[in-house]
């Protein structure tokens, strides 16, 4: 479900570094999953998205990874650059028929040069 | 091409006044709309979502409430503010069958209840 109450936890690479931020989804009849990236006083932008029939999808430098047995999404960001140093966000697709939208708790990434 | 237009950008209220933040959104119809609050340093919480004029989904009971008075109109109101209700609230639309596309964001309105 949603953890809006808790502070988001962080991780910190290298430049040049690959990461992997994860995200746990709670409900299995969710389809469609997308990432966002949030930057500070913006709203979150659209980085990928996947539907359930796949387990993974590439983008620009960005893979996601969807393990429905374990209920478990992952964004790897090859080639970590400072730009990407923002919250992520995962969301799921939820409700009766799939029209609301629920956010994850967000991964603070923090890139040093 | 769709646009999504979120206004005020920032809003500083007394504890007890009303409230109406006000989104819309250009170059598309019967978009499901959305409202989520923001706190500092925390994540989205869903506040509202909309699937057509009239239809309003709540998620959270709380002091606020929606409506959707037209197609594109989004709009999130209070009668009397709580401190409790500071915060960074976004608004979103999406289309496609039954949600399967990506939401779009509005900037955002940060809210300050003092």
């Amino acid at each position: 479900g949603e953890s809006v109450g808790l502070h988001l936890p962080t991780l910190s690479v290298q430049e040049g570094d690959n990461s992997i931020i994860n995200c746990a989804y709670s409900n299995s009849a969710s389809d469609y999953f997308i990432w966002y990236k949030q930057e500070s006083g913006k709203g979150p932008q659209f980085i990928i998205d996947i539907r359930s029939n796949m387990d993974k999808r590439q983008g620009q430098r960005v893979t996601v990874l969807l393990n429905k047995t374990v209920k478990h999404l992952s964004l790897q960001i090859a080639a970590t650059q400072p730009g990407d140093s923002a919250v992520y966000f995962c969301a799921e697709n939820k409700g009766p028929n799939n029209n609301d939208m629920r956010f994850g708790a967000g991964t603070r990434l923090t890139v040093k040069p | 091409s769709q646009t999504i237009h979120q206004w005020p950008a920032t809003l500083v209220q007394p504890v007890g006044s009303p409230l109406s933040l006000e989104c819309t959104v250009e170059g598309t119809s019967n978009p499901n709309l959305y409202w989520y609050r923001q706190a500092a340093g925390r994540g989205l919480q869903l506040l509202f979502y909309s699937v057509g004029i009239g239809q309003i989904s709540s998620e959270v009971p709380q002091n606020l409430s929606a409506s959707r008075p037209q197609d594109r109109q989004f709009i999130l109101s209070s009668k009397k503010l709580l401190l409790s209700d500071s915060g960074f609230y976004l608004c979103a639309w999406r289309g496609g069958y039954r949600g399967r596309t990506e939401a779009f964001f509005g900037q955002g309105t940060r809210l300050t209840v003092v």
